[in-house]
C-alpha cells in the first residue's frame, strides 16, 4: 500500500532535549515537505527537499533541521525544542514538481514541548 | 507572494442540505489551485485541483469547484452534504516558481447536524 509514515503519532519532551520525528514513503517519491499545522494558521511549510541531498527552508524553517540522505526518508530533526514548537507535524511527499502533483500526507506527528 | 483565505473558519449545515465554502487567493498569474480535506486524527487527502482549462473541476466524494479568475476565487461545493463529510478542509495555491510550494489557508471547520 502506497503510504506516507510518520513516527512517533505522539510525543511530549521537555525543553532542550533533542528529538527527531521520522519520515519514510514507499513510492519512490521525489519530493518531500514538512509541514506544521497550528489553530487559525493552517499548514505552514517548514522545509522541503527535491531529491536525494537536495533540501531547501520553507516558511517557518527556524529551529528545526532535515537532512534526505536516502529518497525514502526525510527526518525532521528539532535540535533544541521549544514551547512554541509545540504543534501538530505532517509529512508530505509527490512525485516530483511538488506542486503539480498530488501531495501524500502522513497521518501527523503531535508534539508537546514543555 | 501568494496567498490564501478562507473566511469561514467554521460552517454548520444540515444533512442533505447544499454546501459551499469560500476560498480566495493571490496570485499574479494562473495559480494551481487545491482543495484539501482532514479527517479528524487523519493526515490531508486530495479532494480536487485545477490547473488549467475546464473552471468547473470534479473531485473525490462529490465535490467540485468553480475557478473564477475575476473574483480570485476557487469555492468548493457539494450538491448534498453527508454526515461523513464532516471534517476540516483547507484550500491551497501554488505558483512560486523555484519553490514549489504550497500555501494552505487557514481551513474551515464543517459540522453536520443530523
Amino acid at each position: 500500500e502506497a503510504q506516507v509514515t510518520q513516527n512517533p503519532r505522539y510525543l511530549i519532551t521537555v525543553t532542550g532535549k533533542k528529538l527527531t520525528v521520522t519520515c519514510s514513503q514507499n513510492m519512490n517519491h521525489e519530493y518531500m515537505s514538512w509541514y506544521r499545522q497550528d489553530p487559525g494558521l493552517g499548514l505552514r511549510q517548514i522545509y522541503y527537499s527535491m531529491n536525494v541531498e537536495v533540501t531547501d527552508k520553507g516558511d517557518v524553517p527556524e529551529g528545526y533541521k532535515v537532512s534526505r540522505k536516502e529518497k525514502r526518508n526525510f527526518p525532521l530533526i528539532l535540535e533544541s525544542p521549544s514551547p512554541n514548537q509545540t504543534s501538530l507535524y505532517f509529512c508530505a511527499s509527490s512525485l516530483s514538481l511538488g506542486t503539480a502533483q498530488k501531495l501524500f500526507f502522513g497521518s501527523g506527528t503531535q508534539l508537546s514541548v514543555l | 507572494a501568494q496567498s490564501v483565505t478562507q473566511p469561514d473558519i467554521h460552517i454548520t449545515v444540515s444533512e442533505g442540505a447544499s454546501l459551499e465554502l469560500r476560498c480566495n487567493y493571490s496570485y499574479g498569474a494562473t495559480p494551481y489551485l487545491f482543495w484539501y480535506v482532514q479527517s479528524p486524527g487523519q493526515g490531508l487527502q486530495l479532494l480536487l485541483k485545477y490547473f488549467s482549462g475546464d473552471t468547473l473541476v470534479q473531485g473525490i466524494k462529490g465535490f467540485e469547484a468553480e475557478f473564477k479568475r475575476s473574483q480570485s476565487s476557487f469555492n468548493l461545493r457539494k450538491p448534498s452534504v453527508h454526515w461523513s463529510d464532516a471534517a476540516e478542509y483547507f484550500c491551497a495555491v501554488a505558483g512560486d516558481t523555484g519553490r514549489r510550494a504550497l500555501t494552505f489557508g487557514s481551513g474551515t471547520r464543517l459540522q453536520v447536524q443530523p
